[in-house]
Parts: C-alpha cells; sequence; structure tokens
C-alpha cells in the first residue's frame, strides 16, 4: 500500500515550458487535492476534484490547470511556466466521508528559471 | 471564510521541556481541526484531529491538542520534546459543509527547533 505517491520529485523548468505533475493514490478515495508550498505561507490550495471527471478551482488557481480522467489519478499541468511557479508542489488525498481527513505525498520541487 | 492564525513562526525549547503551539482558526460552524507535522523534505503527516466530542484529543508521537470554541483556538502540546520532534508544524481548519466539504485551510507554520 503505496498511499499518495507523486512524481517526478523534482524538475526544473525555463520559463515558457510545460509540464506535468502526476499524483496516484491506491486507497480509492473520492477527493483529491494540489497544493503548493511557499515559505512562511503555510499550504494553498490551487485545484481540487470532488470524483472521476470533476475539477474546481481552489485559492490560488491561475496559471495551473488539472484533470482527473482515472479516480486514482490526479494530474497538475503548467502550460507556460513562470518564475513565480517556483514552489513545492503537494497532493493530497481524502475519503468522502471521512471529515476532511487528507493524506500527503512526498511533494514535488519545482524550480522555474 | 474559514482562517488559521499560527502566531509564531519559529519556536525554540530544549530537549526534555514542554511544548505548546499556538493555533487560532475563524470558523461559522463547528469546526474540524488538525495539526500535521512536516519533517525536511518530507510531506505532511497528520498527528492528531478533533472532529467532535472529547474536546481534549490524543495523537501520535506523545502529541495532544485541546479545542477551546470560546477562544477559537486547537493548541498544540507534548509534555517532553525529544530531539526528533524537531520540525514544522501546521494548523488546519477543514470544511464539514457545503459544496466546499473537506477542503483544509493551513496556517503559516511554526518552525520548532529542539536544542540538546
Amino acid at each position: 500500500n503505496a498511499g499518495v505517491t507523486q512524481t517526478p520529485k523534482f524538475r526544473v523548468l525555463k520559463t515558457g515550458q510545460s509540464m506535468t505533475l502526476l499524483c496516484a493514490q491506491d486507497m480509492n478515495h473520492e477527493y483529491m487535492y494540489w497544493y503548493r508550498q511557499d515559505p512562511g505561507m503555510g499550504l494553498r490550495l490551487i485545484h481540487y476534484s470532488v470524483g472521476e471527471g470533476t475539477t474546481a478551482k481552489g485559492e490560488v488557481p491561475d496559471g495551473y490547470n488539472v484533470s482527473r480522467l482515472k479516480k486514482q489519478n490526479f494530474l497538475l499541468g503548467l502550460e507556460s511556466a513562470a518564475p513565480s511557479q517556483t514552489s513545492v508542489y503537494f497532493c493530497a488525498s481524502s475519503a468522502r466521508l471521512d471529515g476532511c481527513e487528507q493524506y500527503f505525498g512526498p511533494g514535488t520541487r519545482l524550480t522555474v528559471t | 471564510a474559514q482562517s488559521v492564525t499560527q502566531p509564531d513562526i519559529h519556536i525554540t525549547v530544549s530537549e526534555g521541556a514542554s511544548l505548546e503551539l499556538r493555533c487560532n482558526y475563524s470558523y461559522g460552524a463547528t469546526p474540524y481541526l488538525f495539526w500535521y507535522v512536516q519533517s525536511p523534505g518530507q510531506g505532511l503527516q497528520l498527528l492528531l484531529k478533533y472532529f467532535s466530542g472529547d474536546t481534549l484529543v490524543q495523537g501520535i508521537k506523545g502529541f495532544e491538542a485541546e479545542f477551546k470554541r470560546s477562544q477559537s483556538s486547537f493548541n498544540l502540546r507534548k509534555p517532553s520534546v525529544h530531539w526528533s520532534d524537531a520540525a514544522e508544524y501546521f494548523c488546519a481548519v477543514g470544511n464539514a459543509g457545503g459544496t466546499s466539504y473537506g477542503k483544509l485551510t493551513f496556517g503559516q507554520g511554526t518552525i520548532l527547533t529542539v536544542h540538546p
């Protein structure tokens, strides 16, 4: 039982390049989330999904897109990376009837130069 | 809108000393409350949670937290800190109803340093 996994662990992009971060969970959770973590700002919600085929905007969605084609996977895309998107990205999942308790992946450290 | 404030950015304690990390929240109803811990370079691990019932909750690694509705607080405590407790700690409040069910709002985090 791997829990929540994220791919890749590290990435360096040049401004304007695109990439996709993959999150996978094997707990059959309905809800999945993408956060970014910046020093002194805690975790801020980018996008989330309450089920396969559905996504919604969080607190800081600009510059990101997401897709949830399969229940176990949640993809975060950057179409044209900017230095302001340099951050650590965390994926999380939770069960619909589990009162918001979220399980986190190990994170992806992204640097945009 | 819900919000969480952790007033202390950085706390330093000696090993064996007691610890209290403060958390204040703003939420319109009875909240779901959480404390997570993050070791350097790692993801977040759940320490404990409060949904309802007994206002003093026990968590892993010897931590406990007390929900005080009158003070809108959910402070984390440990009677005797170990060097391995050095990490960053996050308080979070969860939305228990409506279309935002399941979403967490995090505080800014408190970095704990433990001196030998």
